[in-house]
């Protein structure tokens, strides 16, 4: 089973609108942490957000939060007032680390294009 | 504050060759991760180093090593290359282990076998 999954493998939103990309995941550990990476074509994998376990209150990074809802096991990225430099491909990310093998498992993405 | 820096950027070798990639992580933080991309197969896992340790191996065959020095930097080698080894690797730097610990990567090495 996967264990991170997302839906939308491609999503066309228009400039300076709000984006959901959205992401699923599943665990049986308690601690764990939930990344979101943006890769432009360059191919650098660039941090956005981040979501540890144990944290109560959602992520929030300037245009970037982090929808946490821990009982569906949902962890959907909202990106405020899109800009065209959004254009790029989104992970979304687990690491999971209680057996201590704390790989960071990734979603097959979601290549989001903003039109102008 | 330097973010994580791999070398070379971009690589071609030829089939059967070997070659060394390097990751320096973050100043202060002791793991290092390894992760080769490609399209057909995603980001997959390679191994994890933790204090010159190899604490975690994803599966790939024994052609992939790495090691990781006291200064926290890191090498992964390929032995034998294979076209199928052409992938972006990238190596995600995190101060410590763990599943609530921080990742942040590097800009990636492309290697293309010919």
């Amino acid at each position: 089973a996967q264990k991170i999954t997302q839906t939308q493998p491609g999503m066309f939103v228009q400039e300076k609108e709000a984006v959901t990309l959205d992401c699923t995941y599943d665990t049986s550990d308690q601690s764990y942490g939930l990344f979101w990476y943006k890769q432009p074509s360059s191919g650098e994998m660039i941090f956005l957000i981040y979501q540890g376990s144990y944290d109560e209150q959602n992520a929030t990074e300037g245009r970037y939060s982090l929808n946490f809802q821990k009982a569906r096991k949902s962890a959907n990225l909202v990106i405020s007032a899109s800009q065209l430099g959004d254009s790029a491909m989104y992970f979304c990310a687990m690491r999971e680390g209680q057996r201590g093998d704390d790989k960071i498992i990734f979603g097959k993405g979601t290549r989001l294009h903003i039109l102008p | 504050k330097a973010g994580v820096t791999q070398t070379p950027r971009y690589l071609i070798k030829t089939r059967g060759q070997q070659v060394t990639l390097s990751c320096s992580p973050i100043s202060g933080h002791r793991s290092v991760s390894w992760y080769q991309q490609t399209p057909g197969q995603g980001l997959q896992f390679l191994f994890e180093y933790f204090s010159e340790t190899q604490r975690n191996k994803g599966n790939f065959p024994g052609r992939f090593s790495g090691r990781q020095f006291s200064n926290s930097r890191s090498e992964m080698n390929v032995s034998t290359l294979e076209l199928g080894d052409s992938a972006l690797y990238l190596c995600a730097s995190s101060l410590t282990t763990g599943g609530n610990t921080e990742a942040f990567f590097g800009q990636g090495t492309r290697l293309t076998v010919v």
